[in-house]
């Protein structure tokens, strides 16, 4: 069974500093992607990032970008330049190749302090 | 830019009614989903929707729910016959093709069982 784990409920940051959330993931697959998730006050879930697992390069989005260690089963994102904006819970998500139920995290409650 | 939309936003209902819980994907995608967020917990898949019938679905997607795509356009969630447990955020989601296309989703409906 596929599995994300987020060990931290909440976090701050200071704004225009950098902030990295931390996401484990454990599979047996070998071909899967990788989600980051932004659900702001609104509630609207927004894609921030993904990444496929067959890319050793990681992925960036402007100020967001992933440290993706597939040996370790990690999938951590930092957030340069924090914007108040940027308050939200963050969710990471693991799907296979061959399915389409989204497995998420428990999710990181981020506050960006003015 | 073309977004998933849910209606209604909010519901409130007696415990034993049925609920149909709607959305309209985005136009040209082939994928479907239902997830829902219990207050204070993780996102969780419910059900995918491809080519007009259940793709998968989770061990929560019991017989008391059921999807159905109506027409061109809907694609409705609906619980018959409605539990207390059954309170929470039911997000819509679509995507153009399988796991490699990125799920967008909806703003979300919010259901309250009394």
């Amino acid at each position: 069974a596929q599995t994300v784990t987020q060990s931290q409920p909440e976090m701050s940051v200071q704004e225009a500093e950098t902030v990295t959330l931390s996401c484990t993931y454990d599979t047996s697959e070998n071909n899967y992607y990788l989600f980051w998730y932004k659900q702001p006050p609104s509630r609207q879930m927004i894609l921030v990032i993904r990444q496929e697992a067959y890319k050793q390069q990681n992925a960036t989005e402007n100020r967001f970008s992933v440290n993706f260690q597939k040996a370790a089963k990690s999938f951590s994102l930092k957030i340069s330049d924090s914007q108040l904006g940027d308050t939200a819970m963050y969710f990471c998500a693991f799907m296979t190749y061959n399915n389409n139920d989204m497995r998420f995290g428990a999710g990181t409650r981020l506050t960006v302090k003015p | 830019e073309p977004e998933v939309t849910q209606t209604p936003s909010h519901q409130v209902t007696q415990m034993g009614q049925e609920v149909i819980l709607r959305c309209v994907p985005i136009s040209n995608h082939l994928y479907f989903y239902w997830y829902r967020q219990i207050l204070g917990q993780k996102v969780e898949f419910l059900v995918s929707f491809y080519n007009n019938e259940i793709s998968e679905k989770s061990e929560i997607f019991d017989d008391q729910f059921s999807v159905e795509r109506p027409d061109g356009s809907n694609f409705t969630l609906k619980i018959r016959s409605t539990k207390l447990e059954d309170s929470a955020m039911y997000f819509c989601a679509s995507s153009a093709g399988t796991a490699k296309e990125t799920q967008y989703f909806g703003p979300g409906t919010r259901l309250l069982v009394l």
